[in-house]
């Protein structure tokens, strides 16, 4: 599965967007992009995964460059509960049995 | 609820002695993950099940730690002669084995080991 690259902390004041972004410059034509999200003291939290269209769910929208080797994670409008660790996860479909491989995440601090 | 539980939540030993975790998934769910996760890094695979079969072991898993999916349903995650080392946040997440759904898995809450 490809690397990712991602900032290690970001802050973002409640009710602006926030926009995490995420490298995998090594990507291959059958790797999917993955968001799971951890708050303190819980076990992560799926949120999203797209090929190479944008993608938006209720939570929150994937936008995947045309080359595929950067994404961002948008979350529209934050609130004090997004305060999170945002895992950015590139991996195929079908890997070895659909295990995940974290990287250390982006702290997002959402401030009042 | 009918989300992934474990138990105990939180687990305080003395080195050298063995420890279980249960995990019970969401109930359709065929695959079962045991992942390990400490302080400041991401969470790390251990081993997953397909049903009741053991179908990957990571090398992070000693001969000290066993897990068993007996009847397909729960799980145990037993450490044997615990080692401060050993101290972790023990992550089950359980997903349905099958198309675009199976990068999406529902984790636990976790429990949390302490080893003195």
């Amino acid at each position: 599965d490809a690397k990712t690259t991602q900032p290690p902390s970001m802050d973002c004041a409640e009710g602006r967007a926030a926009n995490l972004p995420c490298n995998h410059s090594t990507i291959s034509g059958n790797e999917y992009v993955y968001w799971y999200r951890q708050i303190h003291s819980q076990g992560p939290q799926y949120i999203i995964h797209g090929l190479k269209n944008n993608e938006t769910n209720e939570m929150a929208s994937l936008i995947i460059t045309e080359d595929r080797k950067s994404s961002t994670l948008i979350l529209p409008h934050a609130t004090l509960r997004d305060t999170a660790v945002y895992y950015c996860i590139v991996r195929v479909l079908y890997n070895q049995g659909g295990k995940l491989i974290f990287g250390q995440g982006t702290e997002l601090s959402v401030k009042p | 609820d009918t989300g992934v539980s474990q138990d105990p939540r939180h687990k305080i030993t003395k080195r050298g002695q063995n420890v279980t975790f249960r995990c019970d998934p969401i109930s359709e769910h065929n695959r079962l993950y045991w992942y390990r996760q400490t302080l400041g890094q991401g969470p790390e695979f251990l081993t997953y099940f397909q049903n009741e079969a053991q179908l990957e072991k990571s090398r992070l898993l000693s001969d000290r730690f066993s897990a068993e999916r007996p009847k397909g349903s729960f799980s145990t995650l037993e450490i044997q002669r615990t080692e401060q080392g050993d101290s972790a946040m023990y992550l089950c997440a359980s997903s349905l084995g099958s198309g675009r759904t199976l990068g999406e898995q529902f984790f636990g809450p976790g429990t949390r080991l302490t080893v003195l």
